[in-house]
C-alpha cells in the first residue's frame, strides 16, 4: 500500500521567512503527486501538482514544489511566507495507475506577522 | 455557482443510531469521494465511486455505507457499527477517475456522537 510522511507537524515562522514543507511517499511506480491547502474556515483546495515532465512545478500563490524521484520526495516551498499563507498543508499521492489518493498528516503553518 | 455542498455542518447523533451525512455536487463529476480527518492524521478513504450505480471500499470503509443512485449525490451514512465516528468528514469530487484529475472538495460535516 502507499503512503505519504508529512514531517514537519508544526510550522511557525515570521513573515518573509522562506518556507519548506517535506513530503514523502512510498510507492516505487509512477505517482501523481498534489499538494492541498485549507486556509481556517474554508475548503480544501489545489496548490500545485506534478504528473511528468519539469520536476519543478509552480502553483498558485507562489508556491512551487519539486519532484525528486530517486529521494521519493515532493517538497513544497515558498521563497517569502506571509501572514495569508497561515493554513495546513497536505501532500497527497496517487498512483498511475490507481484510484485511491493518499494523504499524508498534514503540517499546520503559522505565519508570525 | 458551481461547487460541492455539504450538509449539516455539524451532526450530533446518539451512540446506536444510524446517520446520513449528504453530499451534493453540481460541477457535472463523474467521480465522487468521502475521506474522514482526523488530528494527526490526515484523510483517509471511506468509499469513493467512479460512476453512477458503483462505488468501492476505500481504506476504512467498516462501518460506513453508502450509494450512488444519481451522478450529483453521493450519501455517507455512518452506522452504529462504527465504533468511533466522531470526526470530521470530507466529500470530494473529480471530473473522472484518471488519476491526474485534481479533486475539488466540499467544506465538511462535524459528527459528534454524545
Amino acid at each position: 500500500a502507499q503512503s505519504v510522511s508529512q514531517h514537519n507537524h508544526h510550522v511557525i515562522l515570521s513573515e518573509a521567512a522562506s518556507l519548506e514543507l517535506g513530503c514523502n511517499y512510498s510507492y516505487g511506480g509512477t505517482v501523481n503527486l498534489f499538494w492541498y491547502v485549507q486556509y481556517p474556515g474554508q475548503h480544501l483546495q489545489l496548490l500545485l501538482k506534478y504528473f511528468s515532465g519539469d520536476p519543478l512545478v509552480k502553483g498558485i500563490k507562489g508556491f512551487e514544489a519539486e519532484f525528486i524521484k530517486s529521494k521519493f520526495s515532493f517538497n513544497l516551498r515558498k521563497p517569502s511566507v506571509q501572514w495569508s499563507d497561515t493554513a495546513e498543508y497536505f501532500c497527497a499521492v496517487r498512483a498511475n495507475t490507481g484510484n485511491q489518493f493518499y494523504f499524508g498528516t498534514g503540517t499546520s503553518l503559522t505565519v508570525i506577522p | 455557482d458551481g461547487g460541492i455542498t455539504q450538509s449539516p455542518k455539524y451532526l450530533f447523533r446518539k451512540e446506536g443510531q444510524n446517520v446520513t451525512l449528504s453530499c451534493e455536487q453540481n460541477l457535472n463529476h463523474d467521480a465522487m469521494y468521502w475521506y474522514r480527518q482526523d488530528p494527526g492524521q490526515g484523510l483517509r478513504l471511506i468509499y469513493y465511486s467512479q460512476i453512477v450505480n458503483d462505488f468501492q471500499k476505500g481504506d476504512i470503509a467498516e462501518g460506513y455505507s453508502v450509494s450512488r443512485e444519481k451522478k450529483e449525490s453521493f450519501p455517507l451514512t455512518v452506522t452504529s457499527a462504527q465504533k468511533n465516528p466522531t470526526a470530521f468528514y470530507l466529500c470530494a469530487s473529480s471530473i473522472g477517475p484518471d488519476s491526474r484529475e485534481t479533486q475539488y472538495f466540499g467544506p465538511g460535516t462535524r459528527l459528534l456522537v454524545l
